[in-house]
Formats: structure tokens, sequence, C-alpha cells
């Protein structure tokens, strides 16, 4: 069964800390795998997109890495700042020639930061 | 360039009304999907669609919602006879291309709340 499972389910930390958060799934084919940040009561917003060759990706103070072999992902964030409060959501798209609804999402990690 | 427009963001209907969720993709864009996101969990694929085809349907409960892409105008999500487990943040996205290749856009989302 394709499922994307992500931790921690949820994480508070001080201002200017760093974290990682993780993603794991059992998707196949696996066809690119990609990053959200969805701020309360808003849509979601892409942060990186990686290919299965793609080991890591930065964007800003955004960092995701990739080991296809294992079927991890981690994003990692540097010197978080309050506006970094929100839920970061895995997803895994299939690779499918036929239909296009193929994007298997986590169900997120919820970071809190506290001044 | 206006960004996935979705209205209304926020809908109340009584049991037994029916409820219309409206999506303008972001411009140049030809292709859209609906997904359904219930409080603490992820987003679940509902349907895509392409101009005036409906794509891939597998996400759709197979009474009371029905959703459309006509030639001219937005997509539409129609909810009928709505019952309280409909109550949800419904979510549209769009992309240029298909969502193996292409990048994909949110709107904020429509909350219907069934009483």
């Amino acid at each position: 069964k394709n499922q994307v499972e992500q931790s921690p389910q949820s994480l508070i930390i001080l201002e200017g800390k760093n974290c990682t958060l993780q993603c794991n799934y059992t998707v196949s084919p696996f066809s690119n795998l990609r990053w959200y940040k969805q701020d309360t009561g808003r849509g979601p917003v892409s942060l990186t997109i990686m290919t299965f060759s793609e080991n890591t990706k930065s964007n800003g103070r955004y960092t995701a890495t990739l080991d296809a072999d294992t079927k991890q992902s981690s994003l990692h964030i540097t010197a978080s700042q309050l506006s970094d409060s929100a839920s970061y959501i895995c997803v895994v798209i299939l690779n499918y020639g036929g239909s296009q609804g193929n994007l298997i999402f986590g169900k997120g990690t919820k970071l809190s930061v506290k001044p | 360039n206006a960004g996935v427009m979705q209205n209304p963001r926020h809908l109340v209907r009584r049991r037994g009304q029916e409820a219309r969720l409206r999506c303008s993709p972001m411009k140049g864009h030809s292709h859209v999907y609906w997904y359904r996101q219930l409080p603490e969990e992820g987003l679940k694929f509902m349907v895509y669609l392409q101009k005036e085809n409906i794509i891939d349907e597998s996400g759709m409960p197979k009474e009371r919602f029905s959703a459309e892409f006509p030639k001219e105008g937005p997509s539409i999500l129609r909810i009928q006879q709505v019952v309280r487990g409909d109550s949800a943040a419904y979510f549209c996205a769009s992309s240029r291309a298909g969502t193996s290749a292409g990048e994909l856009f949110f709107g904020e989302g429509s909350r219907l709340t069934v009483l």
C-alpha cells in the first residue's frame, strides 16, 4: 500500500534553534518528493521538489534530503523563526503514465516555534 | 499573476442543503485538482480535471459529489444533500502540466461547516 509517514507528529522548539522533520514512504513507482508548508487556515505552499537522482536541495533556511534507497526524506530548518510555525507536509508523487491523481500526502508535522 | 482563487472561503450549510465551491486556477493552468482535509488529517485526493474533462475521480464519493471544469469559468465542486461528515476544508490546486512534472499551486481553501 502506498503510504507516507511523517515524524514527529508535532514539535515545539525555541526561536533560533534548528530542527529536522522526517518522512518515510512506501510508494512505488516513485517520481518525485515534495515538501510543503501549510500555515494554519491557509493552503499548502511548495518548499522543495526532489527527483529520484537528487540527494539534497536547499531553499533559504530549508534543506531537504532524499535517500531513495531507504525511501526516507528529511527537512532541516536552520535558525528557526516564529514565522516557521506551521504544518510541514511531505508529498510523494507516483510515476504513472495515466492517471494524474497520484499524489500521496503525509499527515504533516506541526511545528511550533516559541520566543 | 493572481494565484489559485477559491470561493467562498467559508460556507455554512444545514443538513440536506447543497454546497458549491468554486476554483479559478492560475492563469495558463489547465489542470485542476480538488482535495479534502479533515482536522488533524492529511489532504485526500478527490478529483483531477482538465478543461471540460474529468481525468480521475477515483477519490470522489460515489454519491452526492460532482465536479466540473467548463470551457469558460471556474471549476466547481458540488456537494448535494450535505451531511455533517462533509464538514472539512476543501482545497483546489492547479498546474500547467500534469503533477508528475509540474509544480502544483494551492488555493487558500474553502471551509465547509454543516450544521
